[in-house]
């Protein structure tokens, strides 16, 4: 079974700072999808960025981009230019490719923005 | 586009009450997946559709928890006789197969409290 490790309970971080957030799995499998979801305080859950497992290029979008360490079983997430909107609850989730497509989700990280 | 929809957003109901959510998917999403998530917690996978098929239930969906899809297009979940720890967000999220992407979109939540 995969599992999905968030180490980081909350964080916090100035605004204009960098921050980044940890995630670890755990499978067995080769061919498998990464995310990073976010989910503002009172708002639905959205995408943030994801990766491919068979892609060694480190996804990246806009201010966000991730750490890919397949070896490692490690998906960190950095956050540049960190803004106050950037404030939320952040979830890493895996995917197993070609099964059923369930996601399963780490415990998440609380990132605060302080101006 | 419009993402996808869930009604009602937050149900208070008492304890050994039925009730009945309803999630809008992406029009052209063929999969549909329902998940829940307790406080400080990510989401859990209950189940997941292709089209009008239930195709996977997990273990959290006692015999209490039935979901449905008619025709492929919105999708139920109903509890019956509700119990105490069934208090959560419910989540639906929906994904295109065999489009090139397994991302899947989440709705807004229906958060449930049972009395």
């Amino acid at each position: 079974a995969q599992t999905v490790t968030q180490s980081q309970p909350e964080m916090s971080v100035q605004e204009a700072e960098t921050v980044t957030l940890s995630c670890t799995y755990d499978t067995s499998e080769n061919n498998y999808y990464l995310f990073w979801y976010k989910q503002p305080p009172s708002r639905q859950m959205i995408l943030v960025i994801r990766q491919e497992a068979y892609k060694q290029q480190n996804a990246t979008e806009n201010r966000f981009s991730v750490n890919f360490q397949k070896a490692a079983k490690s998906f960190s997430l950095k956050i540049s230019d960190s803004q106050l909107g950037d404030t939320a609850m952040y979830f890493c989730a895996f995917m197993k490719h070609g099964g059923q497509g369930n996601l399963i989700f780490g415990k998440g990280t609380k990132l605060s923005v302080k101006p | 586009d419009t993402g996808v929809s869930q009604d009602p957003r937050h149900k208070i109901t008492k304890r050994g009450q039925n009730v009945t959510f309803r999630c809008d998917p992406i029009s052209e999403h063929n999969r549909l997946y329902w998940y829940r998530q307790t406080l400080g917690q990510g989401p859990e996978f209950l189940t997941y559709f292709q089209n009008e098929a239930q195709l996977e239930k997990s273990r959290l969906l006692s015999d209490r928890f039935s979901a449905e899809r008619p025709k492929g297009s919105f999708s139920t979940l109903e509890i019956q006789r509700t119990e105490q720890g069934d208090s959560a967000m419910y989540l639906c999220a929906s994904s295109l197969d065999g489009g090139g992407t397994d991302t899947q979109y989440f709705g807004p939540g229906t958060r449930l409290t049972v009395l």
